[in-house]
């Protein structure tokens, strides 16, 4: 079984701070992590993935997350935000397991990032 | 990078008409494909997945008859609304998967809404 929660259904940071999106995770298996953001009437865009490699992993657009299994997160941050940030977040897991689930994805509820001028 | 084209991203229709939405992988093959739904403020709600040339695996408690899926080729598949109604105004996204483990390809999405 796997599972994830997004701790925060609300973030909001005022432009040039830091952001910090936060998540936690349940998996049997050994897991491949994901931060996708999403604007308005459109789809996901991948930011990061994390796939057993570098704990530390660094995405498009300045954000980073970084893996630790002793916590089971997947944090996403970037050290200042810019307005252009300001959309919803999914952080989703796919467990690689050998069963039906196999390659299927699991959702959070998403958190909304909103930056204040 | 993989791109997937989602078509249409809006429409609006009358009740009771059948909308298609069509999902394509526009650089690369897949061999499977999942359509979501979600609703306003809430995170996707997987609806099915879509395996080239064998019929969609649905979620529990999505009616296969209400949401035809079929995926005749590696770079296309389609989700048909049949007798649409407004309770099926929502937010349809498809994605690729593009192997075990590895992130899926979204489309943009299609806003559809039934009068």
């Amino acid at each position: 079984a796997q599972s994830v929660t997004q701790l925060d259904s609300h973030v909001s940071v005022s432009e040039g701070t830091p952001v910090l999106l936060r998540c936690n995770y349940s998996s049997s298996y050994s897991p491949s992590l994901f931060w996708y953001v999403q604007h308005p009437n459109k789809g996901l865009q991948l930011l990061l993935k994390y796939t057993s490699a570098a704990t530390l992993v660094k995405g498009i657009n300045g954000f980073e997350a970084e893996f630790k299994k002793s916590e089971t997160s997947f944090h996403l941050t970037k050290p200042s935000a810019h307005m252009s940030d300001a959309a919803e977040y999914f952080c989703v897991v796919i467990s690689e397991a050998f069963n039906t689930n196999a390659g299927k994805s699991t959702f959070g509820d998403g958190t909304t990032l909103t930056v204040k001028p | 990078g993989a791109v997937v084209s989602q078509h249409p991203s809006w429409v609006i229709c009358k009740s009771g008409t059948s909308v298609k939405i069509e999902c394509r992988s526009l650089d690369f093959q897949a061999t499977t494909m999942f359509w979501y739904r979600q609703f306003p403020k809430q995170s996707l709600m997987l609806m099915a997945t879509s395996n080239e040339g064998s019929k969609a695996t649905y979620e529990q408690g999505v009616e296969k008859d209400k949401f035809l899926i079929n995926h005749a080729s590696l770079t296309l598949s389609t989700l048909t609304v049949t007798s649409a109604h407004p309770e099926d105004s929502s937010f349809y996204i498809c994605s690729a998967d593009t192997g075990l483990g590895q992130p899926q390809h979204f489309g943009d999405g299609t806003r559809l809404s039934i009068l």
